[in-house]
């Protein structure tokens, strides 16, 4: 079945210490996400791709980087973990159609859960 | 600022019963969308609903829309235990946007 793959599901990490989470589909979407979601709260977009052009969000911390190497991959890379970057990392495709027709629905994998001890 | 806001942020019932939650947002939308997410997952897409539609179903969902007051709801009829899950909407500004999510309501269905 198409999906959206996000490995590891769960990452432990040492404050400071470079991370990198990793997301997949198998969907041939030409728009993938990165969200960064806390505790009971909403999911909040740190930037995403469309295609090849990387969209970062004005209040996205340095800190976090994205890579797309090509359409099935993209990554996750956090410099310097702090800890208030422990969170659920959510990565999500969509299927842009141009034109006045908005975005289509989001595609989201199962995140990945991220401890910084 | 948050373009979505939830209401009621938790909502208890018992299975059978329905289930209501709104969503108000502040600016105009394309599109507006629900969203379902279990415990510890991702989300799923419910359904989407543009803003010249004032009402779509979809199996046991009904959602509506009313642009004049900027919100919408979501009704779930004949709740099951399985519906137990946090509810996001999610609007789209016009043309290729991205979404912006709302805080979420917690629906726990009780058997």
């Amino acid at each position: 079945d198409a999906m959206v793959i996000q490995n590891p599901r769960y990452q432990v990490t040492q404050f400071g210490k470079p991370v990198t989470l990793s997301c997949s589909q198998t969907l041939n979407h030409n728009v993938m996400y990165w969200y960064q979601q806390k505790s009971s709260q909403a999911p909040k977009l740190l930037f995403h791709y469309y295609d090849k052009d990387f969209n970062n969000e004005a209040d996205t911390p340095d800190n976090f980087q994205s890579r797309r190497p090509n359409t099935s991959f993209c990554f996750l890379d956090i410099r310097s973990p702090g800890l208030g970057d422990a969170a659920m990392y959510l990565c999500a495709t969509s299927r842009d159609t141009t034109g006045p027709i908005s975005t289509e629905t989001q595609y989201f994998g199962p995140g990945t859960r991220l401890l910084v001890l | 600022s948050q373009q979505g806001e939830e209401d009621p942020q938790a909502l208890s019932i018992q299975e059978g019963e329905n289930a209501t939650m709104n969503c108000s947002y502040k600016t105009s939308i394309n599109n507006l969308q629900w969203y379902r997410q279990n415990s510890g997952r991702g989300l799923v897409h419910l359904i989407l609903i543009r803003s010249n539609e004032r009402e779509k179903h979809s199996g046991r969902l009904r959602v509506t829309l009313d642009t004049s007051k900027k919100s919408s709801s979501l009704l779930i009829t004949a709740s099951r235990a399985a519906d137990t899950a946090s509810y996001f909407c999610a609007t789209s500004n016009s043309g290729y946007s991205t979404l912006t999510f709302g805080k979420g309501t917690m629906l726990l269905v009780s058997p």
